[in-house]
């Protein structure tokens, strides 16, 4: 079975950094791109970064290029995504996703919270 | 970036009649591939989105056939023929033809 978790998610000051990982389970890593969307709680859905299956190419949304960065651990089934320069702006729950077939995201993660304040 | 607008926002419907929600993108969507990467997701109260449709009209495994989704050029459809109570939630469709993917804002559908 197929299962995405996230995990890193928390409290963090305003300016500060985090890191979020997510376990890929059912299914090796190594075959997929992958993706991280957020959702401000009751708002809408934001991609935010993608990195392809070698970790070669990455992309990020304007609003957090030169702050976040997207990694990944095929050795290691593992997604990261690296945050730095933290706003309220970035307060969301962040998801990890898996993109099958191209230009889709099948599968989703529970989500992992990260809440900026001081 | 792409803007994807979807309508209505909120949708109220009846038990076992039709509802259609729409989506207008503000550019092609057609890739250099030929393909056209537009998606719908399900996301039901405090749970993840689910796909139901992608590639604009194919239908996810699991997914009952009471969803359909159709479209071309900028507007696409998310069909539900027969309204049931586990199809309350928010719907998005999603366009991955062009980066930054970005979503509608949700279409809210509740039961009357």
């Amino acid at each position: 079975e197929v299962q995405l978790v996230e995990s890193g998610g928390g409290l963090v000051q305003p300016g500060g950094s985090l890191r979020l990982s997510c376990a890929a389970y059912g299914f090796p890593l190594s075959n997929f791109p992958m993706h991280w969307v957020r959702q401000v709680p009751g708002k809408g859905l934001e991609s935010v970064s993608a990195i392809s299956e070698n970790g070669y190419n990455t992309y990020y949304a304007n609003s957090v290029r030169g702050r976040f960065i997207i990694s990944r651990d095929n050795s290691r089934n593992t997604l990261y995504l690296q945050m730095g320069g933290l706003s309220a702006e970035d307060m969301a729950v962040y998801y990890c996703v898996r993109e099958w077939p191209p230009g889709s995201n099948d599968y989703w993660g529970q989500g992992t919270l990260v809440t900026v304040s001081s | 970036d792409v803007v994807m607008t979807q309508s209505p926002l909120s949708l109220p419907v009846t038990l076992g009649q039709p509802a259609s929600i729409s989506c207008r993108s503000s550019q092609i969507l057609v890739f250099s591939d030929g393909n056209t990467y537009v998606n719908w997701y399900q996301q039901r109260p405090g749970q993840s989105p689910r796909r139901l449709i992608y590639g604009v009209s194919k239908r996810d495994s699991g997914v009952p056939d009471r969803f359909s989704g159709s479209g071309s050029g900028p507007d696409f459809t998310l069909k539900i023929s027969r309204v049931e109570a586990e199809d309350v939630g928010v719907f998005y469709c999603m366009q991955g033809t062009h980066w930054p993917w970005t979503f509608g804002q949700g279409t809210r559908v509740e039961i009357k």
